[in-house]
């Protein structure tokens, strides 16, 4: 079976720097995404990474390790629009990707 | 290009009642899937179409939910009877090909289902 973990909240300051953490047990690893959903609204695609280390994308950044298991989604220079749930999902050669609990992440002034 | 459109975006029903949910992917996109989100928890996963045939249902939870795709265009997700659990956001996602690694999938808005 599939086990994602994930915080469930965080909460940090505008202009800051803030890592949320994913790991995952899983059979069949593709690979891993990282969408953001605001409030009422759909997910939206920010990453996806398949080889282990850094792929930055402006002020978005993920990391991979596949022998730990292990994601993590940084965001740098945060803004008051950065606020919303960030989902960590598993890929599977299943052919679907099975999501974690999300972070809610409030940045505050 | 239009996103993908789920109808409705809210509905309440009584519990008993059937309510069928109606998704359209974005335009050649062969690949769509059913997840929905219960309670606060994880967005599951429910069942994947290609075009028109099901590859995956391992997600549906029960006979009560049947899904259909006729054509390989939109997608309905009906569930009969529908009972107070299944209340939840319902997504739907398409992408045009199994391997979807550079974009992800293209999610609608859900629909958020409350079964009284």
């Amino acid at each position: 079976g599939q086990n994602i973990d994930q915080p469930t909240e965080m909460t940090a300051t505008e202009g800051a720097i803030v890592q949320i953490n994913c790991t995952y047990q899983t059979s069949g690893f593709n690979g891993l995404f990282w969408y953001q959903q605001h409030a009422g609204e759909a997910p939206t695609f920010l990453s996806y990474n398949v080889l282990d280390g850094l792929e930055e994308k402006g002020r978005f950044s993920s990391f991979l390790s596949r022998s730990k298991g292990y994601s993590y989604l940084l965001l740098k220079e945060l803004q008051m629009k950065d606020s919303a749930s960030y989902l960590c999902a598993v890929w599977t050669n299943a052919g679907k990707s099975t999501f974690g609990d999300g972070t809610t992440l409030t940045v505050k002034p | 290009e239009a996103g993908v459109t789920q109808f409705p975006s809210h509905s309440v029903i009584e519990k008993g009642q059937t309510v069928t949910l109606r998704c359209d992917p974005i335009s050649g996109h062969d690949n769509l899937y059913w997840y929905r989100r219960v309670m606060g928890k994880e967005i599951k996963f429910l069942l994947h179409f290609v075009k028109e045939s099901k590859q995956d249902e391992s997600g549906m939870p029960n006979n009560r939910f049947l899904a259909e795709r006729t054509g390989g265009t939109y997608s309905t997700l009906k569930v009969q009877p529908a009972e107070l659990e299944d209340s939840g956001v319902y997504f739907c996602a398409s992408s045009r090909d199994g391997d979807h690694s550079n974009y992800g999938y293209t999610f609608g808005s859900g629909t958020r289902l409350t079964v009284v």
